[in-house]
């Protein structure tokens, strides 16, 4: 399997503009988590899914954010309109199952950029 | 409020020697530990993960322990090599509330020099 796949590895926008990253999970995982991660307060976990069904999205930060599964092997999160302080790589991640008992899977994650 | 605090957060040693990483967490009531390593722009690898009923896991030249009632793990490496430079982090998983959700350290940044 290739692993969790990004797109893109790099994004580089201006303020106000609206961001979509993307994200494959390992086929068969069904569970997905979007994490953020910045020098500050490192790795923070966004939202994740079960079965493409958001289950906790507490993390997101402000409306600005959202995420989307549409199926079970894509999903996306997209910010709009995006701020500089938005600027941290995202991760992507998936599990077998249930987080209790299996090992996370990240991908390389996407580094955004906003100037 | 569960905090994960890992010491140090730098560290420099020379090829062949064995040494421990150090994670300490506030609330035991915990599901899990796992530790990752994370390679410069990159994801992050799961290494080990031991449940809370567990004492430790072996992997290799990595041993995790895990201590719930004080609230620490160590991740052992024996016999360090250049290609063991990275930074390391560990992350527990709530046992109540939001299981699903990952508590990071900040992270060891280990370099192994030859």
């Amino acid at each position: 399997d290739a692993g969790v796949i990004q797109s893109p590895r790099h994004e580089v926008t201006e303020m106000g503009q609206e961001v979509t990253l993307r994200c494959k999970p390992i086929s068969g995982h069904d569970y997905l988590f979007w994490y953020r991660q910045t020098m500050m307060r490192g790795l923070e976990l966004l939202i994740y899914f079960n079965n493409n069904v958001p289950i906790d999205d507490s993390g997101m930060p402000e409306d600005r954010f959202s995420a989307k599964m549409p199926n079970a092997s894509f999903s996306t999160l997209k910010i709009q309109p995006s701020e500089p302080r938005d600027s941290a790589v995202y991760f992507c991640a998936s599990s077998s199952g249930p987080p209790t008992n299996e090992k996370l899977f990240f991908g390389s994650g996407t580094q955004l950029s906003v100037l | 409020k569960q905090e994960v605090t890992q010491i140090p957060a730098a560290l420099s040693v020379p090829e062949g020697e064995n040494l421990v990483l150090n994670c300490s967490f506030t609330d035991s009531a915990i599901y899990n530990l796992q530790w990752f390593r994370q390679d410069p722009g990159k994801g992050l690898t799961s290494l080990l993960l031991i449940q809370s009923s567990q004492r430790e896991q072996t992997s290799g030249r990595l041993n995790a322990s895990l201590d719930k009632s004080s609230g620490r793990s160590t991740l052992y490496i024996a016999a360090s090599q250049p290609g063991d430079s990275a930074t390391y982090l560990c992350a527990v998983r709530l046992s109540s509330g939001n299981t699903g959700k990952l508590i990071f350290g900040q992270g060891t940044t280990l370099q192994v020099k030859p």
